[in-house]
């Protein structure tokens, strides 16, 4: 299994809605990332876990909140979102955070605020 | 901090050979990654070279000199599927973390 797999993969959500996206992985990757990316811009990153722990925030606002439960799984909370946060979010995963290749993207939530 | 470089487009013919180069500055190198991403599609991993030479993979082959901040992608045999963004990204070893150039558009002309 060489997959990230997330869920849903489009949302539409309204600006006081709370949901959720998903990211799961069963590889024994030990790190993994949470990316937004808007039209013709190159992935953002927004979080970073190592070994279940939060190592980055990119000074994400608060209203995107990441939990990671265990090694496998990582979820995204979203709460009183914007227009403006409208865009896909990618899931990746890597063996480590400081070693080996940043190799695999799940497909990805795109994602509507309206 | 990081700044990394890479042309914004470019055309090629199909059953050619295209060269995408990628510059880069960073304070702590720990490996860099190509990418390529079709429209709507997530990223996929191409390659990832963290000395120096050259990396071959079928088709693709990437290249790193770490002294001059420079890396380039080879696309043998163009094939029309090729046409895609191709995106370089470089690890920070003090970060952590990994930055994204803006991506390369490749467009394969019959």
């Amino acid at each position: 299994d060489t997959e990230v797999t997330q869920t849903p993969k489009h949302l539409v959500m309204g600006m006081t809605n709370k949901k959720s996206l998903k990211c799961e992985q069963h590889m024994g990757h030990r790190a993994m990332y949470w990316y937004k990316q808007k039209a013709k811009k190159p992935p953002e990153l927004m979080f970073v876990y190592s070994y279940e722990k939060l190592s980055i925030n990119e000074s994400v606002p608060s209203r995107f909140s990441p939990e990671c439960p265990n090694s496998s799984l990582l979820n995204l909370h979203l709460h009183a979102l914007q227009p403006e946060d409208s865009a896909l979010y990618l899931c990746a995963s890597s063996q480590e955070r400081f070693g080996g290749p940043e190799a695999f993207f799940g497909q990805g939530t795109r994602l509507t605020v309206v | 901090g990081q700044n990394i470089d890479q042309p914004t487009e470019m055309t090629a013919t199909e059953g050619a050979i295209v060269q995408i180069n990628c510059t880069y500055q960073t304070s702590g190198f720990n490996g860099l990654f190509w990418y390529q991403q079709h429209a709507g599609e997530a990223p996929t991993f191409l390659s990832y070279n963290v000395l120096d030479g050259l990396e071959e993979k079928g088709r693709f082959s990437s290249f790193l000199s770490r002294s001059k901040g420079y890396s380039y992608l080879l696309l043998k045999e163009l094939q029309m599927k090729d046409s895609a963004s191709y995106l370089c990204a470089v690890r920070d070893r003090d970060a952590g973390k990994s930055t994204f150039g803006d991506g390369t558009t490749l467009t394969v002309k019959p």
